[in-house]
């Protein structure tokens, strides 16, 4: 199976910071990453896919960068509604696996 | 666009079985790839399985081999997720969602609002 992990597991930070995330494959994924956004007692949403490729009514401050196994969400400017738990999955090959995820705090 | 509708929440007993359902709208059950992600209380997301369209068939996480079936009822355009055996440790969310395909790359870009069993005797 193909490990996913995400660094760090807690960051914090205020609004207005440029915030990074880094997600790492234990082997080679091409561009098979998505990124989620889950808030409390919500489903996750899907914010990036294909590594780099903006979900339809994704606000333009976030991207996503990388290919094999090094992979990056970036928000360029937080907003309060940004403060959320972030994770990668990928999908390219079976079982699609998580990262444990990144927890962003105030 | 797509809406998921889960059933609601289950309390069960060690040893029993649960089957949660999963209902479509907006789209066909036949259009769609449906897989079972869940999430335990205060864990990370964990998939389980779902419809590979590829092969056509239903792939099932390793883990759960054995204790997991995903069917589908076309007619009423519903999936199901029954999860058997079950121990404290199966409590959860248990979510549904569609998998997306753009050229090729996939994603989850559906989700149902999330199901919670919670196994206690």
């Amino acid at each position: 199976d193909i490990q996913l992990t995400q660094s760090p597991s807690f960051l914090s930070a205020s609004v207005g910071d440029r915030v990074t995330f880094t997600c790492r494959a234990s082997q080679g994924i091409s561009s098979y990453l998505a990124w989620y956004q889950q808030k409390p007692g919500k489903a996750p949403k899907l914010l990036v896919y294909a590594a780099s490729t903006l979900q339809n009514g994704v606000p333009s401050r976030f991207s996503g960068t990388g290919s094999g196994t090094e992979f990056t969400l970036t928000i360029s400017s937080l907003q309060p509604e940004d403060f959320a738990t972030y994770y990668c999955q990928q999908l390219n090959s079976y079982p699609f696996t998580f990262g444990q995820g990144t927890r962003l705090e105030i | 666009q797509v809406q998921l509708v889960q059933s609601g929440a289950e309390v069960t007993k060690p040893g029993a079985s649960v089957k949660v359902s999963c209902k479509v709208s907006g789209y066909t059950l036949t259009e769609l790839s449906i897989h079972w992600v869940r999430q335990a209380p205060g864990k990370g997301l964990e998939w389980m399985g779902g419809f590979d369209p590829e092969d056509g068939e239903t792939m099932y996480g390793q883990k759960f081999q054995g204790r997991v079936t995903m069917t589908e009822d076309t007619s009423t355009d519903t999936t199901y997720m029954e999860l058997s055996s079950l121990r404290s440790e199966d409590t959860a969310v248990y979510y549904c969602a569609t998998v997306g395909d753009s050229s090729g790359w996939y994603y989850f870009d559906y989700w149902g609002p999330g199901t919670l069993v919670t196994v206690s005797s």
